[in-house]
Order: C-alpha cells, then sequence, then structure tokens
C-alpha cells in the first residue's frame, strides 16, 4: 500500500465549471503525476511533479493546471470542464527508495461532464 | 516520440490454455513494467523489467524483455478465471520518471 489517497472518488459536474481534484501521499515522496483513462487510449499522462511548486506537463496538459504547495498534496484542476474531459483520472507516485521509475496508482477518481 | 504497442488489445481464452501478449515499443528503453487492472479498480504493479532478457516469473504469469528487439511478452500458461483482467506494459520514457503505457490488452478467461 503505497499511501495514496484521491478524493473525491466520483464527480459529476456541468460544462464550463472549474474542478479540482487532490492526490494526497502519506509517505511525501518527490515525483507525482496524474494521468487520465480513456477506453482505447491506456494511460495518459496529464501533468507531473519532481517536488513541491515543481512541476511539468504531460501528453495531455491543454485544459488542465496542477498545483503542489505542500509534498503530500498534488492537486489537478479543470479551468472550465469540458465533456471531452469526462474520463477516470489517475495520481501515481514513483516512490524515493525503490525500483527505478516504477509507479505506484491511487484508487481513481471517475468524472463525469454533462 | 516513444510510441508503445500492445496486441491483441482483446484476448478471450479458455481455461487451460497458454497465450501470450507482445508489448512492442519503438525507441530504445532498458526500463519496462507490467500493471495489471481489475475492472473498476486501480493499477497493480505486476513485474518490472529492468535489463536486456530480464525474466520475471509470479504464478502463472512470465514476463520477460529484450531490448534488442524492443518487445516484452507477457506468457499465460494455463489460463485460470481469476487472471481475467486488463493488462498493461509501460516504458520508461526518460529521465524525468516518466512511463508510456500500451493501450492495454482485455483478457478474459473463459472456464
Amino acid at each position: 500500500d503505497a499511501g495514496i489517497t484521491q478524493s473525491p472518488r466520483h464527480k459529476v459536474t456541468e460544462t464550463g465549471t472549474p474542478v479540482t481534484l487532490r492526490c494526497h501521499q502519506t509517505e511525501n515522496h518527490r515525483y507525482m503525476y496524474w494521468y487520465r483513462q480513456d477506453p482505447g487510449h491506456g494511460l495518459r499522462l496529464i501533468h507531473y511533479s519532481y517536488g513541491v511548486k515543481d512541476t511539468d506537463k504531460g501528453e495531455v496538459s491543454d485544459g488542465y493546471s496542477v498545483s503542489r504547495s505542500k509534498t503530500e498534496d498534488f492537486l489537478l484542476t479543470l479551468e472550465s470542464a469540458t465533456s471531452s474531459q469526462t474520463s477516470v483520472y489517475f495520481c501515481a507516485i514513483t516512490p524515493d527508495r525503490g525500483l527505478p521509475h516504477e509507479q505506484y496508482f491511487g484508487p481513481g477518481t471517475r468524472l463525469t461532464v454533462t | 516520440e516513444l510510441k508503445v504497442e500492445q496486441n491483441p488489445l482483446f484476448l478471450s481464452m479458455q481455461e487451460g490454455k497458454n497465450y501470450t501478449i507482445y508489448c512492442n515499443y519503438s525507441t530504445t528503453s532498458d526500463r519496462l513494467y507490467w500493471y495489471r487492472q481489475d475492472p473498476g479498480k486501480s493499477l497493480e504493479s505486476l513485474f518490472v523489467l529492468l535489463s536486456n532478457g530480464a525474466v520475471k516469473q509470479e504464478g502463472r504469469l512470465m514476463a520477460s524483455l529484450d531490448t534488442k528487439a524492443r518487445l516484452s511478452t507477457l506468457h499465460i500458461t494455463a489460463a485460470v478465471h481469476d487472471l481475467s483482467a486488463t493488462y498493461f506494459c509501460a516504458v520508461d520514457g526518460g529521465a524525468t520518471n516518466k512511463l508510456i503505457f500500451g493501450t492495454g490488452t482485455l483478457l478474459a478467461v473463459q472456464p
């Protein structure tokens, strides 16, 4: 158990509203990631972080922003939700001490944008 | 740009049979990861392959890595229903700890 929680676990929101998803870890690892999972696409990286206030874009970052003001929390914000952002969102971490680049995943957040 | 392809995308097999899932990737990498995902659940790490020729086995699953061919295989021996899940491979994307995932293989083991 990598001690990763995500909140909320399910959310339904309307097009145009802002949404923030939270990822929390208990072990203070440096690397954290946000992915989205859609049928036929596997997992695609949205943003990742390599420390407090250190973040970078992944392959599908348009329409998303992130913040990491504390080691344990990595927030994903949809500035103005669209139906194409309906997806399952997973947070992941890479343990500071462990096999190179191995990632452990949180339970996921199912987001529906109507 | 690193691309990761899995095949087949869907595999229906009978209990007791053997089969192999293939993971091809497009650029040089020495590290490959296999994950399992049950329906509605998160991803669980299965194997981490860190060098050419690496082989890992657990139960009825065996994974191998050929970095020269840019190919990893996940071999299923004498399948049982409990192995039904989606299996993902992921390749080390470079210095920033990024992983690039394949699209997944949905395995359905029929009694």
